[in-house]
């Protein structure tokens, strides 16, 4: 079982809807988790971060965390084509601070 | 916020020949850096986690004779790749994670091509 796993997509979507990107992860103690995007042949970058059950917003932007479920989301509202790439997930190993990071999910914004 | 500087941006070797890559953290102190891989179309792939001034803790698979990790300053981290062969051929990415503070930091990656 892969540590952090996530739907490859790709994820298509019309402009101005909400995309819904998902990951599950199998290390019941891991406490930090992450949401990165990344354009083809850039490096990742962070779009948020998330500690604690519930939902955190951040502009376009929510990030949801069920630690009973092992489940975590991001939403992104009025998706714009600007949004197409990939969504990577990351959660980090609290024993060793690796980060690790799920295969990530294409988004394409459709105009 | 927090920069890291990692160069160069690309690189073409060719094969048996020995590439250096060097990731900075230009406004703090990274406790750790990590090394990481991606191939075309994949996630990715921890190669290794390097403290300052102490050897590095490879996964699972990685050979580390043939990635060399330094990281001789809390600045300052290289990966060697030593006689690099066309399968090396790959996106290297590296990243700074400072002290206490959550975040991770990531360089802009370098484009290793062997030929």
């Amino acid at each position: 079982q892969k540590e952090v796993e996530q739907n490859s997509g790709p994820l298509s979507v019309p402009e101005g809807a909400i995309a819904s990107l998902n990951c599950t992860y199998s290390d019941r103690v891991s406490q930090s988790f992450f949401w990165y995007r990344q354009y083809s042949g850039k490096s990742p970058e962070l779009i948020m971060s998330i500690y604690s059950n519930g939902d955190k917003e951040d502009g376009r932007f929510t990030a949801q965390l069920n630690k009973a479920s092992q489940y975590v989301s991001l939403l992104i509202r009025d998706s714009q084509p600007s949004d197409s790439a990939t969504y990577l997930c990351a959660v980090r190993m609290d024993s060793s601070y690796k980060l690790i990071f799920g295969s990530g999910t294409r988004l394409l914004v459709r105009p | 916020g927090a920069v890291v500087s990692q160069h160069p941006s690309w690189v073409i070797c060719k094969s048996g020949t020995s590439v250096k890559i060097e990731c900075r953290s230009l406004d703090f102190q990274a406790t750790t850096m990590f090394w990481y891989r991606q191939f075309p179309k994949q996630s990715l792939m921890l190669m290794a986690t390097s403290n300052e001034g102490s050897k590095a803790t490879y996964e699972q698979g990685v050979e580390k004779d043939k990635f060399l990790i330094n990281h001789a300053s809390l600045t300052l981290s290289t990966l060697t790749v030593t006689s690099a062969h066309p399968e090396d051929s790959s996106f290297y990415i590296c990243s700074a994670r400072e002290g206490s503070n959550y975040g991770y930091t990531f360089g802009s990656g370098t484009r290793l091509t062997v030929v």
